[in-house]
Parts: structure tokens; C-alpha cells; sequence
């Protein structure tokens, strides 16, 4: 079975904090993302990483940066909080090709 | 960019049929996928379709319409556990983006 697994379930973060998501995948998955997730929204795409130490930019990448140093793992950066940031972050990975994205348990993030 | 339109909320009885429409207006198109999110649970992967045409797989059928710009799931023999959203999403010229609609909150009703 294929798992990605976030750091944290849920997270309440300061307005201005410097805060970390990560992501770990056990398939090696070339492919990586981060998604925020808001009622009625849908899920949208901030930053996505095909290779180790590479990554673009998704539909709503500003505020945000990721780093991805190890093949299994994929970071979400957020430089300095703010309220607007507060949602659902949901990570998945996916091999080459056709196929599915398979989805952490996500990450609630508050910010206050 | 991508457009893709599904109803907000759908209720059904168990038993009954449902059927999900999801239109998009996309600048490239690659293939659709429908994931199932349970509330407060990661999304996970129901069907993908690439060419015209249905595919079945048990109780759940997907059809899409490229011309048409149009794809449905079909959820048959309705149970309690299919309460749940159904996103729908379009994949881009390039292997690597999904956009998603805002998804489809199914309610089944005893």
C-alpha cells in the first residue's frame, strides 16, 4: 500500500511565524505537491516538485516555498504566516505517467 | 487555465442511483479523474478516463465526452458509507497538474 504521511494533523500557528509542512512518501514517487483545500474551492495547486531539489510553482504560490532535499520527502514552507493562510494542507505524490495521485490525511492549519 | 463546473450537493436514498455531472472548459486536456473524499479524510482515487466512453468498475461508472467537455460518475446500489464528496479533475497537457473542481457533496438517506 502506497503512504504518504504528513507531520501533523492539525497545527495553530502565530500570524508572522515561520511555519513547516512536511510530507513523507514511501513509493518512490517522482512527483510531489501541496494543495490547500477550502469549502467551496476545491483543492488548489501551490507548488509541485518532479525530482529531488526541483519544484514549480502551482496556481497560488504566493506566501508560500517548499523544499525538497530527499526524493521521499517534500517540505511546505510558509515565511510568515498570516490568517488568510489558515485551511487544510493536503500533500500527494504520483509516479510518471498516467496514474493517480495518492493523498496524505492532510494538515489543518490554523493561523491567529 | 481550467473551468470545471459539478453540482454543490447532491441527497439520494440508500439503494437508489446517483449520477455526478462534471463539465470543464480547459486550455488542454489530458485525461479525468474522480477521487472520493470521506469528511476529514484524504481524497482517494475512484476512476480515470482518458478516451470517450464508460468504464465500469463495480458499483461505480465513470463515462466522459471529450467533445462535449463533459464526464459523470455513476454511483449505483447507493450505501450508507458512499455519504462522501466526489471531486472530479482534469488532468493538464503536462504529466504533472490536476485542477479539481469544488467537489460534490453526496448525502445518502436511509
Amino acid at each position: 500500500d502506497v503512504k504518504v504521511t504528513q507531520s501533523s494533523r492539525y497545527l495553530v500557528k502565530r500570524t508572522g511565524e515561520k511555519v513547516f509542512l512536511e510530507c513523507v512518501q514511501d513509493m518512490d514517487h517522482e512527483n510531489m505537491f501541496w494543495y490547500r483545500q477550502d469549502p467551496g474551492l476545491g483543492l488548489r495547486l501551490i507548488y509541485f516538485s518532479y525530482d529531488v531539489k526541483m519544484k514549480e510553482k502551482g496556481d497560488i504560490p504566493e506566501g508560500y516555498s517548499v523544499s525538497r532535499e530527499k526524493k521521499e520527502r517534500f517540505s511546505l514552507i510558509l515565511e510568515s504566516a498570516s490568517t488568510n493562510q489558515t485551511s487544510m494542507y493536503l500533500c500527494a505524490s504520483k509516479t510518471g505517467g498516467p496514474y493517480e495521485q495518492y493523498f496524505g490525511p492532510g494538515t489543518r492549519l490554523t493561523v491567529t | 487555465g481550467q473551468n470545471i463546473d459539478q453540482p454543490t450537493e447532491m441527497t439520494a436514498t440508500e439503494g437508489a442511483i446517483v449520477q455526478i455531472n462534471c463539465t470543464y472548459q480547459t486550455s488542454g486536456f489530458n485525461g479525468l479523474f474522480w477521487y472520493q473524499q470521506h469528511a476529514g479524510e484524504a481524497p482517494t482515487f475512484l476512476s480515470y478516463n482518458v478516451l470517450d466512453g464508460l468504464e465500469e468498475k463495480g458499483r461505480f461508472s465513470s463515462f466522459l465526452s471529450r467533445s462535449k467537455g463533459y464526464s459523470y460518475l455513476l454511483l449505483k446500489e447507493l450505501q450508507m458509507k458512499d455519504s462522501a464528496s466526489y471531486l472530479c479533475a482534469v488532468r493538464d497537457l503536462n504529466d504533472y497538474k490536476l485542477s479539481f473542481g469544488a467537489g460534490t457533496t453526496v448525502t445518502v438517506r436511509a
